[in-house]
């Protein structure tokens, strides 16, 4: 099957302007996580959805970052504007449901902020 | 989120048997073990999950502590594409968003 597609693979933007990554999950599966990666961290959830709907964004930092996920399928998250701070991998994972049992990654969208 | 403890990092040789220690105290009765890895330039990727039970698939065995307050993952012959972070989750299977948390993992290093 194939796997959960992520683009841009690379971004490097300057402080202030705004930026948007997309994520297509595989097929079928109901439930789609954002994560933020910095350096030298464990991933970090920003986000779940579960069909179209917001299950947790209590970690989304909601003056400058927004996520959507129209007709359940694939969803875009979008930084504006942008920080230093910002700068990290961006992941997307998806599961057929939020119990799992196991979620499936994209390879990321690596963001530099300078 | 209950709070899992690994070791920053742990280096093995190629083809010989790997054990990689987490620590998890605070573990609730309805707390699944879960494993993921990350490989360089990667997202993290599933290996394996239990609750009681040691358990096996083609990736690796997972060795759960009677008390269930600490588990091993066990790589049986390490190769140097096991090289990755690896992770150990606490997953709440009676919570509603069954989230996972990750910590900062062990970077595993496998020497030729």
């Amino acid at each position: 099957e194939a796997g959960v597609a992520q683009s841009p693979r690379y971004k490097i933007i300057e402080k202030r302007q705004s930026v948007a990554f997309w994520c297509n999950p595989i097929s079928g599966h109901a439930t789609l996580y954002w994560y933020q990666q910095i350096l030298g961290q464990g991933p970090k959830l920003l986000i779940q959805f579960q069909n179209n709907g917001v299950v947790d964004d209590s970690q989304l930092p909601k003056d400058r970052f927004s996520a959507e996920r129209l007709k359940g399928v694939d969803s875009t998250l979008k930084i504006q504007p942008a920080k230093l701070e910002d700068s990290a991998v961006y992941l997307c994972a998806s599961s057929l449901a939020p119990q799992g049992p196991g979620y499936t990654f994209g390879s990321g969208t690596r963001l530099t902020v300078v | 989120d209950a709070k899992t403890t690994q070791p920053n990092s742990m280096e093995s040789n190629e083809e010989e048997p790997v054990h990689l220690p987490c620590n998890h105290s605070t573990i609730s009765g309805t707390d699944y073990i879960h494993w993921y890895r990350q490989l360089p330039s990667q997202g993290p990727e599933y290996v394996i999950h239990g609750l009681t039970s040691n358990v096996n698939n083609r990736m690796a065995s997972l060795a759960i502590a009677e008390d269930r307050k600490s588990s091993t993952l066990i790589l049986h012959r390490a190769t140097l594409r096991d090289a990755a972070v690896y992770y150990c989750i606490l997953r709440d299977s009676g919570g509603s968003n069954y989230k996972l948390t990750f910590g900062k993992g062990t970077l595993l290093t496998v020497n030729p």
